[in-house]
């Protein structure tokens, strides 16, 4: 079945550093891959997303490249804020006629000022 | 893009009773989730919700424990019957839109603390 690895945290970082989560899946077909983010007190929402390989999503200084070689969905932004702050979910869907998404553990990031 | 509310944000109830949550769309949409949130834990598909059929169940789910409603496109209800302490979580619904690109979007979710 489909499933989703998210490097667990949580991750503590100051202002202006680099951030990386590590996420990697498992799917048959051709997924699509997201990274969705829980601001505090907040809902969930999508914060980019890629539909098919070597596809990179963007949003916010986030990026994310869909690598079917590795199978992975890293998500990086180079300069965090203390607004980053948040719960980030990778997931995936297999797509096509089966839109259910698979989300990985969540990784807590919280950016110091 | 898709806005939903969802009924009631919070609450609290005694065990062995049932809750009823709301997810109002404010548009037309085919498929309805929902997923659970335990604490510090991932999201987890309890069944997914189509008009005029009854919900698909994941492993791990029951009718029984959590009947779903879907009595049109913009409406669904789930309802978590006889509960106990270990049905304390966040309740989220969510639809999917098929644009030219499939987007999710999610309510901003039932707490439920059952004691």
């Amino acid at each position: 079945g489909n499933s989703v690895t998210q490097m667990e945290g949580p991750v503590t970082l100051s202002e202006e550093a680099f951030l990386t989560i590590n996420c990697t899946y498992t799917a048959t077909g051709y997924p699509s891959l997201f990274w969705y983010v829980q601001y505090p007190g907040e809902g969930l929402q999508l914060l980019l997303k890629a539909t098919k390989a070597d596809d990179k999503g963007s949003n916010k200084g986030f990026e994310a490249t869909y690598r079917k070689e590795t199978t992975s969905f890293h998500l990086e932004k180079g300069s965090v804020q203390v607004s980053d702050s948040a719960v980030y979910f990778c997931a995936l869907s297999a797509g096509l006629s089966d839109y259910k998404l698979s989300f990985g553990a969540g990784t807590t990031v919280t950016v110091r000022a | 893009s898709a806005v939903i509310s969802q009924k009631p944000s919070r609450d609290i109830c005694q065990r062995g009773t049932s809750l009823t949550i709301q997810c109002q769309v404010d548009s037309q949409v085919t498929m309805m989730f929902w997923y659970r949130q335990q604490p510090g834990q991932s999201l987890t598909l309890i069944a997914t919700a189509n008009q005029g059929s009854e919900a698909t169940y994941e492993s791990g789910f029951v009718i029984d424990k959590f009947p779903i409603s879907r009595p049109n496109l913009t409406f669904s209800t789930l309802t978590v019957s006889n509960m106990s302490p270990e049905d304390s979580s966040i309740y989220l619904c969510s639809v999917e839109e098929y644009n030219r690109d499939t987007e999710a979007f999610f309510g901003q979710g039932t707490r439920l603390t059952v004691v």
